[in-house]
C-alpha cells in the first residue's frame, strides 16, 4: 500500500544534542509536510517543500531546518533541542498543492529530550 | 481560513450513528471543509471533504447546510475503534496549503 512512513517512532536526544526526524512517502506526491504537536494541543505546521521549493511558517523557531535530497524522502533537522522541542513530529504530504487537495499523515514520530 | 467551532466531547452508543457538528459560518465561498480524526498516539487520518455537495465514502458522510456555515460529520455505525479526536478545518488548500486545526470533539464510542 502506498503510505508515508516515519522512523523512528520514537526518539529520545539530550537536550542541545542534534537530531534528525525521517520521513519517506510511495505516494510519489509534490508536496511534503511537517507539523508538530504537543501534549494536548492540536498539530501546528512548521514548514512545507513544494517540490524543491521550501516553505517556511513566519513563527517557526530557527532552530528548525529540513532538508529534502528527492521525491520520496524528507528531513526535519532539529540543531539544538530544548527541552520545550518535545513533541509529536508529523510528516503529511498531499499530490498538490491545489484547492480541494487532501494532505495524508504519516504515524509520527515522539521526540524526547533529556 | 474560517474558524471552526466543535462540541469538545461527544459520547455515542457503539453501533449507533454518531453526528459531529461543525460550524463555520464564516466560511468564504472558495474553502473547503475538512474531517480528520486522531485516534491517541497516532498521525491524523483523513476522513472525508466537502465544497457544497453533500459527501460519502467508505469511512462516513458529509452534510453541509445550504448556506454552509455549519456541516454534520456522521459516522453510520461507530465501532470502539472510532474513538479519536475528531477535527473539522474550513481551508482553501491553496496557497499556503496550510491545515489550521483546532481543538477538535473528543468522540468516545461506549459499548
Amino acid at each position: 500500500d502506498a503510505m508515508v512512513i516515519q522512523n523512528p517512532r520514537y526518539q529520545v536526544t539530550q537536550f542541545g544534542k542534534p537530531v534528525t526526524l525521517s520521513c519517506s512517502q510511495t505516494l510519489n506526491h509534490n508536496v511534503m509536510y511537517w507539523y508538530q504537536q504537543k501534549s494536548s494541543q492540536a498539530p501546528k505546521l512548521l514548514f512545507h517543500y513544494y517540490d524543491k521549493d521550501f516553505n517556511n511558517e513566519a513563527d517557526t523557531p530557527d532552530n528548525f531546518q529540513s532538508r529534502r535530497p528527492n521525491t520520496s524522502f524528507c528531513f526535519l533537522d532539529i540543531r539544538s533541542p530544548g527541552l520545550g522541542d518535545a513533541a509529536m513530529y508529523l510528516c503529511a504530504t498531499s499530490r498538490d498543492r491545489g484547492m480541494g487537495e487532501t494532505q495524508y499523515f504519516g504515524p509520527g514520530t515522539r521526540l524526547l529530550v533529556l | 481560513d474560517a474558524k471552526t467551532t466543535q462540541p469538545p466531547s461527544m459520547d455515542c452508543a457503539e453501533g449507533r450513528a454518531a453526528n459531529l457538528p461543525c460550524n463555520h459560518s464564516t466560511i468564504s465561498g472558495n474553502e473547503y471543509v475538512y474531517w480528520y480524526r486522531q485516534i491517541h498516539s497516532q498521525g491524523p487520518q483523513y476522513i472525508i471533504h466537502g465544497l457544497k455537495n453533500n459527501e460519502t465514502n467508505e469511512m462516513a458522510s458529509l452534510i453541509i447546510t445550504e448556506d454552509r456555515k455549519s456541516s454534520t460529520l456522521i459516522l453510520p455505525h461507530a465501532t470502539l475503534r472510532d474513538t479519536a479526536v475528531y477535527y473539522c478545518i474550513a481551508t482553501i488548500m491553496e496557497y499556503g496549503n496550510k491545515l489550521v486545526f483546532g481543538a477538535g470533539t473528543i468522540l468516545r464510542v461506549k459499548s
